[in-house]
């Protein structure tokens, strides 16, 4: 069953504190990414990654970091240094950067996660 | 001003209705437009895409883009309760920003039986 996992569904996150959300792929798409989406606001790109050990910054990088080690795996952390992390973060996979096509960007389920 | 504006609603029709969906664009570079469903509390889904100017149909749902007023439509007709949804437009330019996808601020649409 092909697809994008995202875990956890929720997460919380304390004052000062680091949390990770996993993202992993079986389509075998070379691209990745992540948002953020805020009530009212759409989605807005925090990282994308269009090759193993390659990413860059999108439109809302600070506070956040990421790694691609593996082709099928691109979490992406949430710092300390983010201050208004509450929100629905969703990660997106596409073949090879191009989003065009039929087989164009596929999202994961979400994670939620709340600032205790 | 943003780059995708779209009006967030809510929208509500009675079942059987022709629902209008709209977005406005700024940047002409954008040549690919897309829109996605989005149940609450999910992921966003494909429902259409097209890159030209005109309409492309796929069962009750039509797209319509007009390049050259930058604004793109999505027509629901015989709408159904289960096409209730928010419904995000998302646009792409061509040239190194392959892959990014700008996207508008959704549009929250609910059928009643």
């Amino acid at each position: 069953d092909g697809g994008i996992t995202q875990s956890p569904k929720y997460l919380f996150r304390k004052e000062g504190q680091n949390v990770t959300l996993s993202c992993e792929q079986n389509l075998n798409h070379d691209a990745m990414y992540w948002y953020r989406q805020d009530p009212g606001q759409g989605l807005r790109l925090i990282y994308y990654s269009q090759i193993v050990n390659d990413f860059q910054k999108g439109d809302i990088a600070e506070g956040y970091s990421v790694s691609r080690e593996k082709k099928e795996s691109f979490p992406l952390t949430v710092t300390s240094a983010q201050k208004n992390p509450t929100a629905f973060y969703l990660c997106a996979s596409s073949p090879w950067g191009l989003a065009v096509s039929q087989e164009t960007q596929y999202f994961g389920p979400g994670t939620r996660l709340l600032v205790l | 001003q943003k780059e995708v504006e779209q009006d967030p609603g809510p929208l509500s029709v009675p079942e059987g209705a022709i629902v209008s969906l709209n977005c406005t664009y700024s940047n002409s570079a954008f040549q690919y437009f897309m829109w996605y469903r989005q149940y609450s509390r999910k992921g966003p889904e494909l429902l259409m895409y097209t890159y030209s100017s005109g309409n492309k149909e796929d069962g009750r749902f039509t797209a319509q883009v007009d390049k050259s007023s930058k604004y793109i439509s999505l027509f629901i007709r015989d709408s159904q309760p289960s096409d209730s949804a928010t419904y995000l437009c998302a646009i792409q330019a061509g040239g190194t920003s392959y892959g990014k996808l700008t996207f508008g601020q959704g549009t929250i649409l609910t059928v009643h039986p």
